[in-house]
């Protein structure tokens, strides 16, 4: 079956630093990924849509010179938290969706980001 | 804008209770609704997924439906263990844009 692996499963930072998150598709290929945030007791939030090859799209209130997504692979995209506070520490999740459609997205285990 | 709602926000139950989870959302022209799972810092398991066109989905002791016209969809859950236990949350993904607008989940607890 599809398998979105996400890449650091847990990670702490030092407040100023930046983290990369990285979303690979491991047995398809994927045109599109989405990034989601999660904060304690609430649903997902998107966060941007990221297409290969091309700027990624972000949702009104996300701050794009924040949070840096790249889109390298049709395997591969990757979130960076740029100068990292507090109020950051939150649980990023990306899924994948297949080239060849149907629309069903494959997510990743998620990746938990404490900011101290 | 699709605004997804998810009632009651907790659920206890004892095992072998039948389970029924309730999802709501605003905008009915939806492409298809998932069901999804998740575990204590974990990422997401999708369950089912109905199509705009479907009225339900069954998958072991999972039985998913969907009403477009009234907003809802409800997830039944057969005879409940203990391994249930996790939040379940639902999505719909709506026509217009293929956006996917997230419940803010279910936390289920079964007793043994």
């Amino acid at each position: 079956g599809a398998v979105v692996s996400q890449h650091p499963s847990w990670v702490i930072c030092k407040s100023g630093t930046s983290v990369k998150i990285e979303c690979r598709s491991l047995d398809f290929q994927a045109t599109t990924m989405f990034w989601y945030r999660q904060f304690p007791k609430q649903s997902l939030m998107l966060m941007a849509t990221s297409n290969e090859g091309s700027k990624a799209t972000y949702e009104q209130g996300v701050e794009k010179d924040k949070f840096l997504i790249n889109h390298a692979s049709l395997t591969l995209s990757t979130l960076t938290v740029t100068s990292a506070h507090p109020e950051d520490s939150s649980f990023y999740i990306c899924s994948a969706e297949r080239v060849s459609g149907a629309n069903v997205l494959t997510f990743g285990a998620g990746s938990r980001l404490t900011v101290l | 804008k699709q605004e997804v709602t998810q009632i009651p926000a907790a659920l206890s139950v004892p095992e072998g209770e039948n389970l029924v989870l309730n999802c709501s959302f605003t905008d009915s022209a939806i492409y298809n609704l998932q069901w999804f799972r998740q575990d204590p810092g974990k990422g997401l398991t999708s369950l089912l997924l109905i199509q705009s066109s479907q009225r339900e989905q069954t998958s072991g002791r999972l039985n998913a439906s969907l009403d477009k016209s009234s907003g809802r969809s409800t997830l039944y859950i057969a005879a409940s263990q203990p391994g249930d236990s996790a939040t379940y949350l639902c999505a719909a993904v709506t026509s217009n844009d293929y956006k996917l607008s997230f419940g803010a989940g279910t936390t289920v607890t079964v007793r043994a």
